[in-house]
């Protein structure tokens, strides 16, 4: 199975900064099929932001974007807001799925 | 829109059996597979297996081949995971969660979760 590392762990950054977060595959991942979750808090849906490595999903603002293909992804969010202090997966969709270990961004 | 109610959190005894429910809303059940994800504390994200929309096709990732069970009740529109020879790893918080129509296993929608503590 594909092995998903994501760096780095953690992001210290203040509001309205960029953000930029790496995801790294063992192997290509086939067709671009990378994708990004947001999990806000525990107790709470994950949400998808990101698919197909740069595709966002339906009603994600625009300052989410991915880019990257092969096994080297990046999300960037361009200027934090308040609501995307959080932390955020990768996965890889070809079977079997896999997800990054994940990346928190908190407040500086 | 496309909602999730998942039953609430149990606390279960090693050895036992839980099954959790799924019950979805605001798109055509039986048209999309659903996959269950869980969570360890502290951990990252672990992907289970996934149920198509008919009910006839299992995918069960390989850790959990002979310990977990995936079904469907589409009339209620509800799905089931079902998990036995509980340990203490098994202790997380476990996600519903729709895969998407476009022929891939992408997952576009999740529900909120049920916790799950395994504990004598």
């Amino acid at each position: 199975e594909i092995v998903l590392t994501q760096s780095p762990g953690t992001l210290s950054l203040s509001p309205g900064e960029r953000a930029t977060l790496s995801c790294r595959a063992s192997q290509s991942v086939s067709r671009n099929y990378l994708a990004w979750y947001q999990l806000q808090k525990p107790g709470q849906a994950p949400r998808l932001l990101i698919y197909g490595a740069s595709t966002r999903a339906t009603g994600i603002p625009d300052r989410f974007s991915g880019s990257g293909s092969g096994t080297d992804f990046t999300l960037t969010i361009t200027r934090l807001e308040p609501e995307d202090f959080a932390v955020y997966y990768c996965q890889q969709y070809a079977a079997p799925l896999t997800f990054g270990g994940g990346t928190k961004v908190e407040i500086k | 829109q496309v909602q999730f109610v998942q039953s609430g959190a149990e606390v279960k005894k090693p050895g036992a059996s839980v099954k959790v429910s799924c019950k979805a809303s605001g798109y055509t059940f039986s048209s999309y597979s659903m996959h269950w994800v869980r969570q360890a504390p502290g951990q990252s994200l672990e992907w289970m297996g996934c149920i198509n929309g008919d009910n006839i096709k299992t995918e069960y990732s390989q850790k959990f081949q002979g310990s977990v069970t995936f079904t469907r009740d589409t009339s209620a529109n509800t799905a089931y995971m079902e998990l036995s020879s509980l340990g203490p790893e098994d202790t997380a918080v476990y996600y519903c969660a729709r895969g998407s129509a476009s022929g891939s296993w992408l997952i576009d929608y999740w529900g909120p979760g049920t916790l799950i503590t395994v504990s004598s």
